[in-house]
Formats: C-alpha cells, sequence, structure tokens
C-alpha cells in the first residue's frame, strides 16, 4: 500500500523550532519529487516549500524562506522540515506531497493525512 | 502571496454539470491541476496537466485550459462530489494554489 505518515507536530512557543518527519512506503521514494503543503484552519492550502527527487534541489515559499529547511534521506524514505522561528501564523495542518514535476508542471498524486502545528503561548 | 483566482462557491443541482474557473497569467504557459478536498480528509488529485484524469478519478470529471484560465467540470454530478477544489500550478520556482472553490450539490 503506498502511504506517507508525517509525524513531529504539536504545540510549540512562538519562536520555537519544530522538525517535521514523513515516512513513505510502498512506493520508490526517490523517483518523487516531495513537497510540504500545508493549511490553516478554516483556510486554504498553501504550498510550504518543496524538494527534488534527488535532494540536490529545493524550493521555499517567500512566507517561510530562511525560516524552514526541506531535506530527504532517500535510504530511509523520509521527508523533513526544519521549522526555526515559528510564528502564530504558521498554525496550520501540515501535509506531506508527493508527485512529478518538470518545467511546466508539478503536480502531487500522494497525499499524507497531514500533521497539526500550533503555535502559542 | 501570490494566489490562482476561483470563486468560492459554485451550487450545482444533481446530475447537472458544474465549472469552476481558475485564473492567472502564470496559467498562460504552465499546465494546471486540480484537488477535491472533503472536510477533515487530505487532497486527492482529480485532474493534471490541465486534461489528464489520474486513475480512479470517474469520467465525470475533466479539464481544459485556454489563455489564463484552467477549468475544472463536473459532469453529471453527484452528491458525494461536494467538497472544496483547488487548483495549483508551478512555475518553476514557486507552486501556487487557488483560493479555493467550495462546490454544492443540492
Amino acid at each position: 500500500e503506498v502511504q506517507l505518515v508525517e509525524s513531529g507536530g504539536g504545540l510549540v512557543q512562538p519562536g520555537g523550532s519544530l522538525r517535521l518527519s514523513c515516512a513513505g512506503s510502498g512506493f520508490t521514494f526517490s523517483s518523487y519529487a516531495m513537497s510540504w503543503v500545508r493549511q490553516a484552519p478554516g483556510k486554504g492550502l498553501e504550498w510550504v516549500s518543496g524538494i527534488s527527487g534527488s535532494g540536490f534541489t529545493t524550493y521555499y515559499a517567500d512566507s517561510v524562506k530562511g525560516r524552514f529547511t526541506i531535506s530527504r534521506d532517500n535510504s530511509k524514505n523520509t521527508l523533513y522540515l526544519q521549522m526555526n522561528s515559528l510564528r502564530a501564523d504558521d498554525t496550520a495542518v501540515y501535509y506531506c506531497a508527493g508527485g512529478d514535476y518538470g518545467d511546466l508542471s508539478w503536480y502531487f498524486d500522494l497525499w499524507g493525512r497531514g500533521t497539526l502545528i500550533t503555535v502559542s503561548s | 502571496s501570490y494566489e490562482f483566482t476561483q470563486p468560492p462557491s459554485v451550487s450545482v443541482s444533481p446530475g447537472q454539470t458544474a465549472s469552476i474557473t481558475c485564473s492567472g497569467d502564470k496559467l498562460r504557459d504552465k499546465y494546471a491541476c486540480w484537488y477535491q478536498q472533503k472536510p477533515g480528509q487530505s487532497p486527492v488529485l482529480v485532474m493534471y496537466q490541465d486534461t489528464k484524469r489520474p486513475s480512479g478519478i470517474p469520467e465525470r470529471f475533466s479539464g481544459s485550459s485556454s489563455g489564463s484560465t484552467a477549468t475544472l467540470t463536473i459532469s453529471g454530478t453527484q452528491a458525494m462530489d461536494e467538497a472544496g477544489y483547488y487548483c495549483q500550478a508551478w512555475d518553476s520556482s514557486t507552486v501556487v494554489f487557488g483560493g479555493g472553490t467550495k462546490l454544492t450539490v443540492l
């Protein structure tokens, strides 16, 4: 069964740090470009960061650039998101998503169930 | 941050055709894709590269694109299609989502 399982969510104080993990199984993990997509309570989807299948190329939304770092360990079939300097507006469900990307498109056909991050004092 | 423009809500009667649009200049030369999201669930890809339907997605879902507008069409809409729908595209450095459309089947 193809699966993405996120972990590492929880409550953190403003200015704090957290690391999310996403374990993939049932597919060739290294063949998939991966991303983190978040959804604030009652709001729409917001892309956070992405990484190529090899891990050599990374991309970030302006809202998290300089604060978040995406990485992957293909030997462990795991995607990571290191989140520093967290703010209240980072509060959201964070989804791990995988798919195919190229010059003209990047779409996500695999999604995890999400993990909730709450930034509050 | 940049976001594609979608109508906040669309209503359709069962069995009728629903069309959801997504507008933005970046769609002129990039492919759009679409996700369906039901309450409390993760998004599901229902269309990619403008017109391609993933396996397992019913044939009543179709996609098109012209100029700066992509459209998701649901023919013979069923009650189970009631959900949020999001368009998305990639501009070679950033993934951009639309604001989402709530489809109501009534």
